[in-house]
């Protein structure tokens, strides 16, 4: 099993959708969770962090669910400029700081 | 603020010929560094990281080296660059979250 897994998609919607991603992970140790966003030959951005009591920025909502080792993103009204591809980032502090990114979700917003 | 700059952005090498790749951090001191290789529509691959000057950590045996001559420089080498190890090569900086340069487009031919 993976350390961090991601539907890879691609997630296919229409402008105004709303869409969400899930991203599991497989230490229950892991201590801090992050989502980036990925445009097509451009490097990754941090576009949150991910905290117990959930978080929200505009249209972005991230949530942590520590019992079930999730952690989610939500983006309402879908822009044609939210495609792009979205990684979810865990880090851990067992036997030495680690980061490990999942492979991303790709989005796809069409008019 | 900080700032992490790579270059070149992007590069042509022929099989066979030697790769340095450099990045440096601005704006901060003793950071974590990074550098990550990714294939076309793959995900990011850790190749070394580094705590400190002249500590550097390998995480996938291969043909690349790394090194951190200074504080806020890191610099990816290679003497003999192989066909398999075209890719975007980026490099990013730490203290919890990463934090990426622009990277490096490499193709290999």
């Amino acid at each position: 099993r993976k350390e961090v897994e991601q539907d890879p998609g691609p997630f296919n919607v229409p402008e105004g959708a709303t869409v969400a991603f899930n991203c599991t992970y497989s230490n229950s140790a892991s201590q801090s969770f992050f989502w980036y966003r990925q445009d097509c030959r451009k490097e990754p951005k941090l576009l949150m962090s991910v905290y117990s009591s959930g978080n929200e920025d505009g249209r972005f909502t991230a949530q942590l669910n520590r019992a079930s080792q999730y952690i989610s993103l939500l983006i309402r009204d879908s822009k044609l400029s939210d495609s792009a591809t979205y990684l979810c980032v865990v880090i851990s502090n067992t036997g030495g700081f680690k980061t490990i990114f999942g492979a991303g979700t790709r989005l796809f917003v069409k008019a | 603020s900080q700032t992490i700059h790579q270059w070149p952005a992007t590069l042509v090498q022929p099989v066979g010929s030697p790769l340095s790749l450099e990045c440096t951090v601005e704006g901060t001191s003793n950071p974590n560094l990074y550098w990550y290789r990714q294939a076309a529509g793959r995900g990011l691959q850790l190749l070394f990281y580094s705590v400190g000057i002249g500590q550097i950590s390998s995480e996938v045996p291969q043909n690349l080296s790394a090194s951190r001559p200074q504080d806020r420089q890191f610099i990816l080498s290679s003497k003999k660059l192989l066909l398999s190890d075209s890719g975007f090569y980026l490099c990013a900086w730490a203290r919890r979250e990463q934090f990426f340069g622009p990277g490096t487009r490499l193709t290999v031919l």
